[in-house]
């Protein structure tokens, strides 16, 4: 079965970090374009990142560039998302999502991990 | 960065009955290589989101056939043709032609009347 499973989330302080990683299972986790969406509660949709196959090619929402962090390990078939310096807006779930190169969207999605940051 | 429109943001629908929603980008959505890469996502309460439509008309895998998408350029529409219980749920557009960054429409509440 194709699966993604975030993990990592948690209740952090404003400055504090977090380290996000999702689990790829069921697919060539290798060959694919890796990204990161996040909604805040009761919001929408929020687009933060993005990876390609082998790394050369990331990209960020320019609302977040320098405070996060996207990487992979493909031996590992994993994506993280290292999130440094949060600020009370960086609250919410945060998905992983893979990108099919054939019809440009994300075709599978995480469950999502829950990023709470609150003094 | 492009702005994704959507219209209604919430839409009460009688079981059985047809809806539509609509969405709208601040730019043309047809890539240099002659595609539109606009597609339309479902998130029912609780879950992460599902992806129903690609590139406009094309409906994903195991997406039954009363969802349809058409449109062009920055107009484009999801259409549910009879409305069942399991459709409700928030529907995104999110356009990737003007990559970075991905944008998505604010989400449209589908609910039962």
């Amino acid at each position: 079965e194709v699966q993604l499973v975030e993990s990592g989330g948690g209740l952090v302080k404003p400055g504090e970090s977090l380290r996000l990683s999702c689990a790829a299972s069921g697919f060539s986790f290798r060959y694919f374009t890796m990204n990161w969406v996040r909604q805040a509660p009761g919001k929408g949709l929020e687009w933060v990142s993005s990876i390609s196959s082998s790394s050369d090619s990331i990209y960020y929402v320019d609302s977040l560039k320098g405070r996060f962090t996207i990487s992979r390990d493909n031996t590992k078939n994993s994506l993280y998302l290292q999130m440094n310096s949060l600020r009370a807006e960086d609250t919410a779930v945060y998905y992983c999502a893979r990108e099919r190169p054939d019809i440009e969207t994300f075709d599978i999605w995480g469950q999502g991990t829950m990023v709470t940051v609150s003094s | 960065d492009i702005v994704m429109t959507q219209t209604p943001l919430s839409s009460p629908v009688t079981l059985g009955q047809p809806a539509s929603i609509s969405c709208r980008s601040s730019q043309s959505l047809v890539h240099s290589d002659g595609n539109t890469y606009l597609s339309w996502l479902q998130q029912r309460p609780g879950q992460p989101p599902r992806l129903l439509i690609y590139r406009v008309s094309n409906r994903f895998s195991g997406v039954p056939d009363r969802f349809s998408g058409s449109g062009a350029g920055t107009d484009f529409t999801l259409k549910i043709s009879r409305v069942e219980a399991e459709d409700v749920g928030v529907y995104y557009c999110m356009q990737a032609t003007h990559f970075p960054p991905y944008t998505f429409g604010q989400g449209t509440k589908l609910e039962i009347k």
